[in-house]
């Protein structure tokens, strides 16, 4: 069965460092998306993507957040400076189309020092 | 804006019961998508289960099923058979379908079941 693939499955960093969570989402979905899930919290909404360009993002998804897909199967989130609240799960998701079944990948367990 | 609500923040029953999570949401929406995730320890999510509005039949997967009341915008899953496999958080979760970017999320239900 197909998987959305993330990594690194841990990563952890100092305050102010930089860091960019990779995904590669299944090879014909055309939407894509990054969810964040603070320890013992729901899951939040953060960022949506489609045809290249953000399509929605959240009130969390800030000047410090940005997406890339740089190579057509990658699909990143950028952390330019990170703070101790971002420390969380980050969950990338994709879909082939939009209102259907999003197939999560394992998570980025984001630990901010 | 749309909300999910789990009034449940844990449930514990023993293995072989049947058991019922809770979730209400709220929207002016007519049209639009309910989810049921489970995110065992591995803290994956999971699609357990999915609800289209428009349709009026209860999904059903194995034994996993929903009663999806629109009018009273409850949706809650009953889980039959109850196993230790099905011990995990439960999340309940809306899209609509003309923005149809996101899902919302409620806040989780961790779910014990008991040999």
């Amino acid at each position: 069965e197909p998987e959305v693939t993330q990594t690194p499955s841990h990563q952890v960093t100092q305050m102010g460092q930089e860091v960019i969570l990779r995904c590669v989402p299944i090879s014909n979905h055309l939407y894509f998306y990054w969810y964040r899930q603070i320890l013992g919290q729901k899951v939040e909404f953060l960022v949506s993507f489609y045809n290249n360009e953000i399509s929605e993002k959240s009130e969390i998804f800030d000047d410090q957040f940005s997406v890339e897909r740089p190579d057509g199967s990658n699909f990143t989130l950028k952390i330019r400076s990170t703070k101790l609240e971002d420390s969380a799960m980050y969950f990338c998701a994709s879909s082939i189309e939009t209102a259907n079944v999003l197939t999560f990948g394992a998570g980025s367990r984001l630990t901010v020092l | 804006a749309q909300t999910v609500t789990q009034s449940q923040p844990e449930m514990s029953v023993q293995e072989a019961e049947t058991v019922t999570l809770s979730c209400t949401y709220d929207t002016s929406e007519s049209n639009y998508y309910l989810f049921w995730y489970k995110q065992p320890p591995s803290r994956q999510m999971i699609l357990v289960i999915r609800q289209e509005a428009y349709k009026q039949q209860n999904a059903t997967e194995n034994r996993f099923s929903v009663n999806f009341q629109k009018a009273a915008k409850s949706f809650s899953l009953k889980i039959s058979d109850s196993q230790l496999g099905d011990t995990a958080m439960y999340f309940c979760a809306f899209t609509d379908i003309q923005g149809a970017q996101k899902l919302v999320f409620g806040q989780g239900t961790r779910l014990t079941i008991n040999p």
